[in-house]
């Protein structure tokens, strides 16, 4: 499976933006990126996914670099809400077998006043 | 609404015996996973299904059985064989394609004592 890196940590004050990045230099072409978010106790929530361009949601952005070798989740204004772990997972386009996620330890996001 | 249901949300068994845990989705999803995650770390991938009366081993099946009789249920038996049982234990579904994201249950926390 693909891997990526994703810091351990990072801090954001409430309403401001928070770039999470991502790196995953050994992506394939046929690969899509995702990424979940999981509150204490809860599961994982998906935030957003994509291939090449870059994408929009409710929730968040995702800026995917040219090279596709990294990527980078924004959320716009954070808020109390927002502090969760991050996932940045990839997932084959072909699906199958090879379709299923696999997770690393993902970034924690501290949001403070 | 549609969703993907997990219970027990708590669980306590006696160590040897064997215990079941219910995820039940009504999402008409193909594929329906088993994930495993223990303090601070990642989530860890069990046994997954893609079509009914079929299912595969995940990254640390050993221990664990499953079954896949309808399209609707995945439920999870922890047998005696599963070494250090207590944990939290995550049920998913998705389309069988990468282009969509998985749901999420909200889990069961089975202490084994």
């Amino acid at each position: 499976d693909a891997k990526t890196t994703q810091p351990n940590s990072m801090e954001s004050n409430e309403e401001e933006p928070v770039h999470l990045p991502c790196n995953h230099s050994t992506i394939s072409g046929t690969d899509y990126i995702h990424w979940y978010r999981q509150l204490p106790s809860q599961g994982p929530e998906y935030v957003i996914h994509g291939l090449t361009s870059n994408v929009n949601n409710r929730m968040a952005s995702l800026a995917i670099a040219e090279d596709r070798k990294s990527s980078t989740l924004i959320l716009h204004r954070a808020t109390l809400r927002d502090a969760a772990v991050y996932y940045c997972i990839l997932r084959d386009v072909w699906g199958g077998t090879a379709s299923k996620l696999t997770f690393g330890t993902g970034t924690r996001l501290q949001v403070t006043l | 609404d549609g969703g993907i249901t997990q219970s027990p949300k708590y669980l306590f068994r006696k160590e040897g015996q064997n215990v079941t845990l219910s995820c039940e989705q009504n999402l008409n999803h193909d594929a329906m996973y088993w994930y495993r995650q223990d303090p601070g770390q990642g989530l860890r991938l069990i046994y997954y299904s893609q079509i009914v009366n079929d299912f595969q081993k995940g990254d640390i099946a050993e221990g664990y059985s499953v079954s896949r009789e309808k399209k609707e249920s995945f439920p999870l038996t922890v047998t005696s064989a599963q070494k250090n049982p207590t944990a939290f234990y995550l049920c998913a579904s998705s389309m069988d394609r990468s282009s969509y994201g998985y749901t999420f249950g909200s889990g069961t926390r089975l202490t084994v004592v």
